[in-house]
């Protein structure tokens, strides 16, 4: 799987759309884009996966750039709930594995 | 409905003890995994199974041994514990290979080791 380099933590006022960076310059042709988060003490959630072009579901937007090298995830509208640490994993789409880093940690703040 | 439970959700032993975590998805998912975070918040896998099948075994000491009764259990049993196994570990379960296989993730076990 490609290396993934996300910022350690952000912080975000509550209402305000937050931007989370994910570099993933060695990325193959046939690896997606994923993110996840983890709430304090819950297991991950799946937010939102792309391969090339932009995605959006009720959760969140996913910009890709166009050679792939970084992607931006997006939470429209950011409240208290959405404080977590968010994780950009990149994966073949036949693998079964799930790779994590340290993915970012953000504070949404009122 | 929960789709993946876990049980216990905390567990607390001594070292040297035989304990087990069990695992179910209600999904009708094919794939199911075991990971473990750390006390450094490392999420890091240890098996996945397909349709029963162990499919990734990513050097777990042989004292962890995944036992999958049927697709929709994957139970995660552990020997003679030690100290370093306290942690969380996380169940999950995925539809499988491809397209929109994003994994569903239990609330984890949070087993300490005294």
């Amino acid at each position: 799987d490609a290396k993934t380099t996300q910022p350690t933590s952000m912080d975000c006022a509550e209402g305000r759309a937050a931007n989370l960076p994910c570099n993933h310059s060695t990325i193959s042709g046939n690896e997606y884009v994923y993110w996840y988060r983890q709430i304090h003490s819950q297991g991950p959630q799946y937010i939102i996966h792309g391969l090339k072009n932009n995605e959006t579901n009720e959760m969140a937007s996913l910009i890709i750039t166009e050679d792939r090298k970084s992607s931006t995830l997006i939470l429209p509208h950011a409240t208290l709930r959405d404080t977590a640490v968010y994780y950009c994993i990149v994966r073949v789409g036949s693998d079964y594995k799930l790779s994590f880093g340290a993915g970012t940690t953000v504070t949404v703040r009122a | 409905d929960t789709a993946v439970s876990q049980t216990p959700k905390y567990l607390v032993t001594q070292m040297g003890n035989d304990k087990s975590i069990k695992c179910e998805q209600n999904l009708g998912h094919d794939t199911m995994y075991w990971y473990k975070q750390d006390s450094k918040k490392f999420l890091k896998i240890m098996f996945s199974y397909n349709n029963k099948e162990l499919i990734i075994n990513e050097t777990v000491p042989n004292r962890f041994s995944p036992k999958s009764p049927d697709k929709a259990h994957l139970n995660l049993h552990i020997n003679s514990l030690e100290l370093g196994d306290s942690a969380v570990y996380f169940c999950a379960s995925s539809p499988g290979q491809g397209l929109g296989t994003e994994a569903f993730f239990g609330q984890g076990t949070r087993l300490t080791v005294v």
